[in-house]
């Protein structure tokens, strides 16, 4: 059963404008939230973390929002550049355990 | 820099043979991990090690075996190759921590079994 999930798999947004990709997960006891970014013929790298103390996490254009109640996080980006256009993947994990839950993933498009 | 490297980025091979694919991370991490990425699945682990000669299992480890007698070097292995094993595949490593330190990636090897 899949423990994270990432709907809506594929977005397109104008140069500029905001991308919000959004991620639920079923498991509360998770402790840590990551984002990865890849493009095609790569491998992911990693672009930004929560802790689950946190709501918000920011790193200059991405921000991650983390809403506990409803197991829901989202990755703003703003403004969203060409160079963004990639898969995004959502992942999980707990405290002392280093092995990540993904998500499906999801394909963002920036329209010049 | 740090890296993950695989040690092919495109390979084709016919069913039934015997594959290897080589991953070597030169960050000391114990953590490697074995994925394989397919449209519309996303990434799925097939296995996973945390220390020299150890493994475990992830979630779809039918048909490959891994072997990790370094540190440093962490090999999957498709006994024999079929159709269904066409993919990305995708290593990563990490270290032990608290379960908030990022995975560094390679590159990937694209694989196509005929």
């Amino acid at each position: 059963d899949q423990q994270v999930k990432q709907n809506s798999p594929s977005l397109s947004v104008q140069e500029g404008r905001i991308s919000i990709l959004n991620c639920d997960y079923t498991n509360s006891m998770f402790d840590y939230f990551l984002w990865y970014k890849k493009y095609p013929a790569e491998g992911p790298t990693f672009l930004i973390s929560i802790s689950s103390i946190k709501d918000k996490n920011e790193d200059g254009r991405f921000t991650v929002f983390l809403n506990k109640s409803a197991k829901h996080l989202s990755l703003h980006i703003v403004p969203s550049q060409p160079g963004d256009s990639a898969v995004y993947f959502c992942a999980a994990s707990f405290y002392g355990n280093n092995r990540l839950a993904f998500g499906k993933g999801n394909q963002v498009v920036v329209i010049p | 820099d740090v890296k993950v490297t695989q040690s092919s980025r495109y390979l084709v091979k016919r069913t039934g043979e015997k594959v290897f694919l080589e991953c070597v991370q030169d960050m000391d991490h114990e953590n490697m991990f074995w994925y394989r990425q397919d449209p519309g699945l996303g990434l799925r682990l097939i296995y996973f090690s945390y220390d020299v000669k150890m493994k475990e299992k992830g979630d779809i480890p039918e048909g490959y075996s891994v072997s990790r007698e370094k540190k440093e070097r962490f090999s999957l292995i498709l006994e024999s190759a079929s159709t269904n094993q066409t993919s990305m595949y995708l290593c990563a490593s990490t270290l032990s921590g608290q379960g908030d330190s990022g995975y560094t990636f390679g590159s990937g090897t694209r694989l196509t079994v005929v």
